[in-house]
């Protein structure tokens, strides 16, 4: 089982819609939960982070994270077009050493 | 906000040059770096982890004497690509941690391209 699990995609979704992003992490212990997005040939840019259960909006983002099933996930309503992109999931492991895990992220396309 | 400085951001260099890419934190001190590559179409792939003052450690099966990377103070990495070839041409990216638990803010990259 990989550390921090995304679906691929491409995650297709209609211009207006909500996009719903999900992550699934395997280390009980982690704390912290970041999203990430990523456009074609730049470096990835921090959207959200969370660290408690439950929901944290940022504008047109939320972020939710359920430590119990442990997965966390990212809303984005009112789609547009300029949100298509990776978007990337990261936890900070606390098993054995500390470090940054990414997950190899969800392709979100937003269909104009 | 954090903002990390990535220089160059595109470099072309001929086969069995050397090349280095310099990262710095400009308004934080980086207690930790972490270099990344990233080929076309596939995710981060992790190569090290460098402290401040302390030797850098590298993921498995990247090469340290290929790879140099030196973390010379709390807002400056480098990574030298030592006698590069074709196939190190790839997206190279620095990120910097302030304090632990927080995100981490990434570089705008270098994209090298080797001939």
């Amino acid at each position: 089982q990989k550390e921090v699990e995304q679906n691929s995609g491409p995650l297709s979704v209609p211009e207006g819609a909500i996009a719903s992003l999900n992550c699934t992490y395997s280390d009980r212990g982690s704390q912290s939960f970041f999203w990430y997005r990523q456009y074609s040939g730049k470096s990835p840019e921090l959207i959200m982070s969370i660290y408690s259960n439950g929901d944290q909006e940022d504008g047109r983002f939320t972020a939710q994270l359920n430590k119990a099933s442990q997965y966390v996930s990212l809303l984005i309503r009112d789609s547009q077009p300029s949100d298509s992109a990776t978007y990337l999931c990261a936890v900070i492991g606390v098993s054995g050493t500390y470090k940054y895990i990414f997950g190899t992220g969800t392709r979100l396309k937003v269909l104009a | 906000g954090a903002v990390v400085s990535q220089h160059p951001s595109r470099v072309i260099c001929k086969s069995g040059t050397s090349v280095k890419i310099e990262c710095r934190s400009l308004d934080f001190q980086a207690t930790t770096m972490f270099w990344y590559r990233q080929f076309p179409k596939q995710s981060l792939m992790l190569m090290a982890t460098s402290n401040e003052g302390s030797k850098a450690t590298y993921e498995q099966g990247v090469e340290k004497d290929k790879f140099l990377i030196n973390h010379a103070s709390l807002t400056l990495s480098t990574l030298t690509v030592t006698s590069a070839h074709p196939e190190d041409s790839s997206f190279y990216i620095c990120s910097a941690l302030g304090k632990n638990n927080s995100p981490l803010h990434f570089g705008n990259g270098t994209r090298l391209t080797v001939t």
